[in-house]
């Protein structure tokens, strides 16, 4: 069973509305939670990361996600999208030194 | 901070013929290293982990090996490559200890695969 699931392949948003992106993991215990960017023929690029603490962590290119775990979720969010925020986005879990990543979901801002 | 090369950055090469992709890091010592396979541009497969030299695990049976000669230095290779080993290969590095998990990976910039 996926550990690391997020459950929409493609989210779409208006440039300056919101933005949220859906993870949830299904570990028990106290995760270690990252969100990744890539964008187009690149490689991933570290966002932001939960390892304990506030729940609310701040991140680069003014994301921020919540954990959550009694929901078990770790959402992206940002308050006013970009046109340049479009890419695809995953989620994370650490595991023993390794990532168990998501599927990946495909954020498209239009003007 | 860490610098990940991958070179060759694209790469088409015929079925049956040998494969090998190299990953060189800059800025750090000891790193964990990770090469991972992107198919379709979407999912990632974890292909092999190295904590140091000489030390690999492989996460799938599969066409390709690994091999980490030098401690900043990871090699991805295959003798025969198969139409499905297409993709675009990603070399990724964390520091820290092997086991603790807390330590984000950074990520390189990929070689893209196409096998005809």
């Amino acid at each position: 069973a996926q550990s690391v699931a997020q459950p929409e392949d493609q989210v779409n948003v208006a440039e300056g509305n919101p933005l949220t992106v859906k993870c949830t993991y299904s570990v028990s215990g106290n995760p270690y939670l990252f969100w990744y960017v890539q964008y187009p023929n690149r490689g991933l690029q570290f966002l932001l990361k939960y390892i304990t603490g506030d729940n609310l962590v701040k991140g680069s290119y003014g994301f921020e996600a919540e954990f959550n775990k009694s929901q078990t979720s770790f959402h992206l969010k940002k308050p006013s999208a970009l046109v340049s925020d479009s890419a695809l986005y995953f989620c994370a879990e650490a595991r023993g030194g390794k990532l168990i990543f998501g599927q990946g979901t495909e954020l498209s801002v239009k003007p | 901070s860490q610098t990940i090369h991958q070179w060759p950055a694209t790469l088409v090469q015929p079925v049956g013929s040998p494969l090998s992709l190299e990953c060189t890091v800059e800025g750090t010592s000891n790193p964990n290293l990770y090469w991972y396979r992107q198919a379709a541009g979407r999912g990632l497969q974890l292909l092999f982990y190295s904590v140091g030299i000489g030390q690999i695990s492989s996460e799938v049976p599969q066409n390709l090996s690994a091999s980490r000669p030098q401690d900043r230095q990871f090699i991805l290779s295959s003798k025969k490559l198969l139409l499905s080993d297409s993709g675009f290969y990603l070399c990724a590095c964390r520091t820290g200890l092997a086991g603790v998990s807390y330590n984000e990976q950074f990520f390189g910039p990929g070689t893209r695969l196409t096998v005809l």
